[in-house]
């Protein structure tokens, strides 16, 4: 089973539309979840972290439910600019690494 | 904004070589990372490093492999004796704490080609 699990996509969607996104991960001793975006041929940046209670930046809203695994993000409003790969990511902690998703590609279309 | 720098952008080697890869986290940061990812695939933790010893590696950072501080700003990843397969994107990421919530900061990356 791999450890972190995302529909591959890609998802094409019209501008303006709500996108969302999830993620299962396989280890109950993750402790920290993240959304990381990533523009083609460049590096990981954090979008944003996930928290138990669900968190919310701007049009991002993050949801996390550690009794099934899950791992949420919904992107509203989207704009053209939002079209990337969005990793879901887990860390156990320590100077553990983080796990990385194979991603999901959004595509938004004007 | 400070950031995470690497060098080179690209480095072709031919295949059993040996090849150094640059990093230079942001200057308070203590925990230093390498990644990596191979075209196509998701992005893989090799090793974290903090206080001049490896902190964790993963099952794919073998003995080809080795990291080093050399002094007071770079971070290198060595790769002895390149296989094909050693082709990938190269991230070093820094974190502040290595803590769970502490957010790695990654670099621009470093694009290995073993020929």
């Amino acid at each position: 089973r791999k450890e972190v699990e995302q529909d591959p996509g890609p998802f094409n969607v019209p501008e303006g539309a709500t996108v969302a996104f999830n993620c299962t991960y396989s280890n109950s001793a993750s402790q920290s979840f993240f959304w990381y975006r990533q523009d083609c041929r460049k590096e990981p940046k954090l979008l944003m972290s996930v928290y138990s209670s669900g968190n919310e930046d701007g049009r991002f809203t993050a949801q996390l439910n550690r009794a099934s695994q899950y791992i949420s993000l919904l992107i509203r409003d989207s704009k053209l600019s939002d079209s990337a790969t969005y990793l879901c990511v887990v860390k156990r902690g320590g100077a553990d690494g983080l796990t990385f998703g194979k991603g999901t590609h959004l595509i938004i279309q004007p | 904004e400070p950031e995470v720098t690497q060098t080179p952008s690209h480095q072709v080697t031919q295949m059993g070589q040996e090849v150094i890869l640059r990093c230079v986290p942001i200057s308070n940061h203590l925990y230093f990372y390498w990644y990596r990812q191979i075209l196509g695939q998701k992005v893989e933790f090799l090793v974290s490093f903090y206080n001049n010893e490896i902190s964790e590696k993963s099952e794919i950072f073998d003995d080809q492999f080795s990291v080093e501080r050399p002094d007071g700003s770079n971070f290198t990843l060595k790769i002895r004796s390149t296989k094909l397969e050693d082709s990938a994107m190269y991230f070093c990421a820094s974190s502040e704490e290595h803590g769970a919530s502490y957010e790695q900061y990654f670099g621009p990356g470093t694009r290995l080609t073993v020929t």
